[in-house]
């Protein structure tokens, strides 16, 4: 069972906006700003859109955006294209010792 | 430009010792704050992440995995080499090896992957 929890789906439409959740706790999430956001379609290799919560690597759109409250990331998708619809997965650091956490993955179906 | 490509067999027994190599180029596994990690995808399932190799050489592994895992790398070759002892069909996944930058602590470059069965 992941240490990150994340919903199992998420769905919008064309040009809709759509947040996925990403629920670590106090020694993870809610302590580090090192939450990173990755897009993975099947059969490619995963793809990092976000780091450092909200910062977004080169030639990522703006249309990806990170927050963090608390104890939980999030990843707001925001223009919904056909292409966006991926798996989604968090991490985040967790300690020199409980380092590679990832989320269980979101599904994110573009309607 | 930062590459990675995994390499090694496509179908192991149960009880084998899997290996796996994963070229690079664009880099060198020496840089700081820089490191190689392996990450593993079960059919139908989410990312696992297997190990990590730093800049340093220090290593780090999936707890639940630790007791059957290595990773080494050779500097000469660009080359960084995970090992799975003991192998069983839930093992069965795509592998990649990935580029990670430790200040950032996130993977920002893939290898393709490599899936491998591991069936009798």
């Amino acid at each position: 069972q992941s240490a990150l929890t994340q919903p199992p789906s998420a769905s919008g439409s064309p040009g809709q906006s759509v947040t996925i959740s990403c629920t670590g706790t106090s020694s993870d999430v809610g302590r580090y700003d090192s939450v990173s956001w990755y897009q993975h379609h099947p059969g490619k290799a995963p793809k990092l859109i976000i780091y450092d919560v909200s910062k977004r690597p080169s030639g990522v759109p703006d249309r990806f955006a990170g927050s963090k409250s608390g104890n939980t990331a999030s990843l707001t998708v925001s223009g919904l294209q056909t292409e966006d619809e991926a798996h989604y997965y968090c991490t985040s650091y967790a300690g020199s010792d409980k380092l590679g956490v990832f989320g269980g993955g979101t599904k994110l179906t573009v309607l | 430009q930062i590459t990675l490509k995994e390499s090694g067999p496509t179908l192991v027994k149960p009880t084998e010792t899997l290996t796996l190599t994963c070229t690079v180029s664009g880099f060198s596994l020496n840089t700081r704050e820089e490191g190689v990690g392996w990450i593993r995808q079960p059919p139908g399932k989410a990312l696992e992440w297997l190990a990590l190799i730093f800049w340093d050489g220090d290593t780090r592994h999936s707890p639940s995995l630790k007791s059957r895992l290595s990773v080494t790398r050779d500097t000469s070759k660009n080359q960084v080499v995970l090992k799975m002892t003991n192998v069983d069909p839930a093992d069965t996944a795509t592998y990649y090896c990935a580029h990670m930058r430790w200040l950032r602590y996130s993977y920002d470059y893939w290898g393709q992957g490599t899936l491998v069965t591991v069936s009798s």
